[in-house]
């Protein structure tokens, strides 16, 4: 069983630029959750994808914005980059996008907004 | 929304000794309370969870409680080892829009000292 991949590890964009991150689940699962952690603090939920469509969304601006394919795979677009975007970003796993789902975590991409 | 508060911020014990880290939560209906332990350079690790329809759970040396009346969860470590050094986040499961948004606490940093 293949757990949960994220690509890239890191990278390094200016501000103003836009950056696409890129998210494979785990085998079997149908929802995908993007989270945001900033250095020293924990994650915060950005939104969530389920079959597809995006099925939530934290309080984040519109220039974040995602998608998911028909395998399930997700991609976390980042428009118009400001420095405080700068922070891990997080895709978790889960089957059927319910509350008490179990989410399973990628190991993270490090944005870094010079 | 959900807010979850987590205690304390960092934590150091002797190999052998028991940790205790504490979260509570505000919003009644979140149902699911995960723990994660994340390494460095790696995303977070669910190590166990509870529902609310559950008091207390144990593996092995790592046990969760649940008081719903007082809205706040624990973590219980037994007998800890090196490896269990890392960062512990707590984390509480609310519905919104119908998606699983997990709230986290602001993480707890272990040192177990040899």
């Amino acid at each position: 069983e293949t757990g949960v991949t994220q690509s890239p590890t890191h990278l390094i964009k200016t501000r103003g630029q836009q950056v696409t991150l890129r998210c494979s689940s785990q085998s079997g699962h149908n929802t995908v959750s993007w989270y945001q952690q900033a250095l020293g603090q924990g994650p915060q939920f950005i939104f969530q994808y389920y079959r597809e469509e995006e099925n939530g969304r934290g309080n984040f601006p519109p220039r974040f914005s995602g998608l998911q394919f028909p395998n399930y795979s997700s991609e976390l677009n980042v428009n118009a980059l400001e420095l405080d975007d700068s922070a891990l970003y997080l895709c978790a796993s889960s089957v059927g996008g319910r509350a008490s789902d179990e989410q399973f975590f990628g190991p993270g991409t490090r944005l870094t907004v010079l | 929304g959900e807010n979850v508060e987590q205690h304390p911020s960092t934590l150091s014990v002797q190999e052998g000794d028991s940790a205790v880290i504490k979260c509570t939560y505000s919003d009644s209906a979140s149902n699911y309370f995960p723990w994660y332990k994340q390494e460095l350079g790696k995303g977070p690790q669910l190590i166990i969870d509870i529902r609310s329809n559950v008091g207390e759970k144990k593996d092995q040396r790592i046990a969760v409680t649940l008081n719903k009346t007082a809205k706040h969860f624990s973590l219980h470590i037994t007998e800890t080892q090196p490896e269990d050094s890392a960062v512990y986040f707590c984390a509480a499961s609310p519905l919104i829009q119908g998606a699983q948004k997990l709230v986290f606490g602001q993480g707890t940093r272990l040192t177990i000292n040899p």
